[in-house]
């Protein structure tokens, strides 16, 4: 298995620009996780799907920010425009729930580290 | 509102020695609790979970975790360290909840630095 795949790596784009972040889950998973790092806030949640449907987007810092998931393989995290504020690690990550007593693990993606200047 | 503490931001230990990376938490009701570990430039690698059952959980690389509800720490352990181990590890939670939010809460992150 190829594990999480995300794209690009490495992003690095002007204040006001639009940037795509990209991620594509193990095959088979049901949920999608979009993380953000940063060293002042660490690691924070932005925003997750189940089976292609968000689910809580209460870490989306605000209208600058939207996510999708067209399919199961494939989600996308956008900001437009971007700010220098916006520059971070952000990671994806997938899991599949099984039962309530097996708990499903996270596997976390490389990353996408985005620079905005 | 679910939180997890890592009150050490650096642990340095001497190669060879054991070594422990302290994590509490607080949830409602059961804790899911996970070790992350993550190297530079790279993406967070599970190393180890608690859901039920042993208090002890055995992971990856021999690691371990011991799970003590009493105190609400879920410390990171390994009998010998090695200079590879260098690294940022992070500690998670979620609560057991079946409408709980599946989203992992994680610590800040301690950096273990172990010398030759």
């Amino acid at each position: 298995d190829a594990g999480v795949i995300q794209s690009p790596r490495h992003e690095v784009t002007e204040m006001g620009q639009e940037v795509t972040l990209r991620c594509k889950p193990i095959s088979g998973h049901d949920y999608l996780f979009w993380y953000r790092q940063t060293m002042m806030r660490g690691l924070e949640l932005l925003i997750y799907f189940n089976n292609n449907v968000p689910i809580d987007d209460s870490g989306m810092p605000e209208d600058r920010f939207s996510a999708k998931m067209p399919n199961a393989s494939f989600s996308t995290l956008k900001i437009q425009p971007s700010e220098p504020r916006d520059s971070a690690v952000y990671f994806c990550a997938s899991s599949l729930f099984l039962t309530q007593a097996s708990t499903d693990t996270q596997y976390f993606g490389p990353g996408t580290r985005l620079t905005v200047l | 509102a679910q939180s997890v503490a890592q009150p050490e931001d650096q642990v340095n230990v001497a190669e060879g020695n054991p070594l422990t990376v302290k994590c509490t938490y607080s949830v409602s009701g059961n804790p899911y609790l996970f070790w992350y570990v993550q190297y530079p430039n790279r993406g967070l690698q599970f190393l180890l979970k608690y859901i039920t059952g042993d208090n002890l959980v055995k992971g990856s690389y021999g690691f371990e975790a011991e799970f003590n509800k009493s105190q609400t720490s879920f410390h990171l352990k390994k009998p010998s360290a090695l200079v590879s181990d260098s690294a940022l590890y992070f500690c998670a939670v979620r609560d057991s909840l079946p409408t709980g939010r599946r989203a992992l809460t994680f610590g800040s992150g301690t950096r273990l630095q172990v010398q030759p």
